[in-house]
C-alpha cells in the first residue's frame, strides 16, 4: 500500500539545540499531519498542515514548533530549541483528503533529548 | 475535549478463536471511528473504519458501532499469530480532522 517514509528513524540531540525531522508523504495526498506518542501514553495530535497552511493545532504545538513544506518536498517539523519533555516518537501522515480519509502513518522518528 | 479508552490492556487469544476488543469515546458526535494496527517499531496502519450505527465487515474483522452507549468493538475471526499486534482505537470529530486516540489493546495470539 501507499508509504510514508520518515527520515531520521533516530535523532539524539542536547537540551536547547535545533532538530528538523522530515517526512517524504505518500505523493498524491494533500493533508498532512505530525502526532506525539511519549512512551507508554496514548498518541496525541500535534498539527495539520493543507494548502502550504497549518489548518489546526493542539495545545502541545509550543511556539517552538513549526512545520513547512517547501515545493512540494519534504514535510517539515522543526522545533527550536528543544526541551527534555520533547522527548518522544514522533509520527507523521497524510491522507487524500481531509474528512473521512484514511491517514496513512510512517515508522516514526525517535527523538531522545539529552 | 474527547476521550478515548480501550479495554482491555491486553488480550491473549488461542489460534483460530474470535478476538474481541472495546472502545468508549465521550462525544456522540464523533464523526468516525478507525481501528488501526501497530506494529513494534512500526506506525499505524488503519484496518477499518465506522461512521453509522451497527456492523460493518470486512474479511475476518468485523466492528459495531453503538452511539447510544458510546461503544465500539473490534472483533477478528479466527486469530492467527500475525495478528498479533497493538490495536488502537481512534475517533474523528465532525470539527477538524484530527485523530483521538485511546491507549490501545495488546492482543496476543497464542498458536
Amino acid at each position: 500500500g501507499p508509504k510514508v517514509l520518515q527520515i531520521p528513524s533516530h535523532q539524539i540531540i542536547d537540551m536547547g539545540q535545533m532538530v528538523t525531522l522530515n517526512c517524504d508523504p505518500v505523493s498524491n495526498h494533500l493533508y498532512f499531519y505530525w502526532y506525539k506518542q511519549i512512551l507508554g501514553q496514548q498518541m496525541e495530535f500535534l498539527v495539520n498542515f493543507y494548502n502550504g497552511k497549518v489548518m489546526e493545532k493542539s495545545k502541545l504545538f509550543k511556539d517552538q514548533f513549526s512545520v513547512e513544506r517547501p515545493d512540494g518536498s519534504y514535510f517539515t517539523l522543526k522545533i527550536q530549541p528543544t526541551a527534555l519533555e520533547d522527548s518522544a516518537v514522533y509520527f507523521c501522515a497524510s491522507s487524500l483528503q481531509g474528512n473521512y480519509a484514511e491517514q496513512f502513518f510512517g515508522p516514526g522518528t525517535r527523538l531522545t533529548v539529552l | 475535549q474527547e476521550k478515548v479508552q480501550q479495554s482491555p490492556e491486553s488480550l491473549i487469544v488461542p489460534e483460530g478463536a474470535m478476538s474481541s476488543l472495546n472502545c468508549t469515546f465521550s462525544n456522540s458526535a464523533s464523526q468516525s471511528i478507525w481501528w488501526y494496527q501497530q506494529h513494534p517499531g512500526k506506525g499505524p496502519e488503519a484496518l477499518i473504519s465506522i461512521f453509522s450505527n451497527g456492523n460493518k465487515k470486512e474479511g475476518r474483522l468485523t466492528v459495531y458501532l453503538n452511539r447510544a452507549s458510546l461503544h465500539v468493538s473490534l472483533h477478528i475471526r479466527d486469530s492467527q499469530p500475525s495478528d498479533s499486534a497493538v490495536y488502537l482505537c481512534a475517533v474523528s470529530l465532525l470539527s477538524n480532522y484530527q485523530l483521538i486516540w485511546g491507549s490501545g489493546t495488546k492482543l496476543i495470539i497464542k498458536p
